[in-house]
């Protein structure tokens, strides 16, 4: 039984297209991740988000947006897609603790690679 | 979080320790040191994690130094199957805006050798 997973694995669509990845746990994690892993394998958040806060890493576009329904699940909206978006993109949760210290390890999907042409 | 400095890469021979090093000489007292590795084209890995004491699970050994700032993580027979990217993160310890986040380096390219 998967615990992080994402779809769709990969995803190849055109510059101005809005597109969507889904993300959802099933863990009990109360905190959910989005990073991209770029041509150069370098993986950056963008963002953290519980059920108390939305965390934004300030270099990323507003095009980019996460939807979260429900604390299971956390997608990645993105609008007007550009080439420079093409990535792997990976979800993540884990659980934080009281004192906002991750104590237990974060788990990560498999990843969806999206190519923009 | 603490800056953490990795070598780019490493070789080992496979059956052997691999014994990867990490510097986090700026690391503050309540921040714990994780390892994740990243396996071509999967998602990153948990493998251990610690504070003060060595830890080991049935993946790694994690040495930490009394003074905190370099730990070590050993992969006792390395197998094939272990070549892959491996990073060391010291994340905020704080309760904050960043708080858990975990910041991935350029990580240390583990090549298990036959």
């Amino acid at each position: 039984d998967t615990a992080v997973s994402q779809t769709p694995k990969y995803l190849v669509t055109q510059m101005g297209n809005d597109k969507s990845i889904k993300c959802e746990q099933n863990l009990g994690h109360d905190t959910m991740y989005w990073y991209k892993q770029d041509s150069k394998k370098f993986l950056k958040i963008m963002f953290s988000y519980n059920n108390k806060e939305l965390i934004i890493n300030e270099t990323v576009p507003n095009r980019f947006s996460p939807k979260s329904p429900d604390k299971a699940h956390l997608n990645l909206h993105i609008n007007s897609l550009e080439l420079g978006d093409s990535a792997v993109y990976f979800c993540a949760s884990s659980h934080l603790s009281s004192r906002g210290q991750v104590n237990t390890e974060a788990f990560f999907g498999q990843g969806t690679r999206l190519t923009v042409v | 979080d603490a800056k953490t400095t990795q070598p780019p890469s490493m070789d080992c021979a496979e059956g052997r320790a691999a014994n990867l090093p990490c510097n986090h000489s700026t690391i503050s007292g309540n921040e714990y040191v994780y390892w994740y590795r990243q396996i071509h084209s999967q998602g990153p890995q948990y493998i251990i994690h610690g504070l003060k004491n060595n830890e080991t699970n049935e993946m790694a050994s994690l040495i930490i130094t009394e003074d905190r700032k370099s730990s070590t993580l050993i992969l006792p027979h390395a197998t094939l199957r272990d070549t892959a990217v491996y990073y060391c993160i010291a994340p905020p310890g704080n309760y904050g805006g960043s708080q858990g986040n975990l910041i991935f380096g350029k990580g240390t390219k583990l090549s298990v050798k036959p």
